[in-house]
């Protein structure tokens, strides 16, 4: 347990559905990640919310959005997904941004499967 | 962008051999960090090495960082099956403000054959 708590661990959707995905943390931390895994690629980092403010979107495609409501909770919003976008998807926290001399605890992930 | 490539993709040895995995990065780092991922989980994190250390132990872990090599390697002392996972390195880009960011490498996977 790592106190990163993604739900839900599995999701199949189909390319015309609305989902969300749910990450909270109960570390107290400033920072929050959303990275994308997918097979044979490295992690891609999609966005970077720090006091809720989203600092960082790595030209992800507007079907991915985003929200960060408090410092505990983060969401990202799914809607017309293609089935390239089928990956684990991983929310991480962290203390904060300005030094970086923290690490970042990860949740279990999101397996997404687009139909 | 990807910062870190981990060498080598793969590596397969026995239980109690030791395992050498090395991490290059392209831009100047705050930190490196190196972390354990079993298959379709989250990420767990290893150890971190500052920009001015060179060398950082941790239980059967040694992290050693060299700048001007702008490279990384981890050893893993007297493997176990259970070490079986896949190693991540990953770079903390920027040096304070809004634009810091953990990247990561390609990962090594590592089987370990009791």
């Amino acid at each position: 347990e790592t106190g990163v708590t993604q739900t839900p661990r599995h999701l199949v959707m189909g390319m015309t559905n609305k989902k969300s995905l749910k990450c909270e943390q109960h570390l107290g931390h400033n920072a929050m990640y959303w990275y994308k895994q997918s097979a044979k690629k490295p992690l891609e980092l999609m966005f970077v919310y720090s006091l809720e403010e989203r600092v960082e979107n790595n030209s992800v495609p507007s079907r991915f959005s985003p929200e960060c409501p408090n410092s505990s909770h983060l969401f990202l919003h799914l809607h017309t997904l293609q089935p390239e976008d089928s990956a684990l998807y991983l929310c991480a926290s962290s203390q904060d941004l300005a030094t970086g001399n923290t690490e970042a605890f990860f949740g279990q992930g999101t397996r997404l499967t687009v139909v | 962008s990807q910062q870190g490539e981990e060498d080598p993709q793969a590596l397969s040895i026995q239980e109690g051999e030791n395992a050498t995995m090395n991490c290059s990065y392209k831009t100047s780092i705050n930190n490196l960090q190196w972390y354990r991922q079993n298959s379709g989980r989250g990420l767990v994190h290893l150890i971190l090495i500052r920009s001015n250390e060179r060398e950082k132990h941790s239980g059967r872990l040694r992290v050693t960082l060299d700048t001007s090599k702008k490279s990384s390697s981890l050893l893993i002392t007297a493997s176990r099956a259970a070490d079986t996972a896949s190693y991540f390195c990953a770079t903390f880009e920027g040096y304070g403000g809004a634009t810091n960011k953990l990247i990561f490498g390609t990962g090594t996977l590592l089987a370990v054959q009791p």
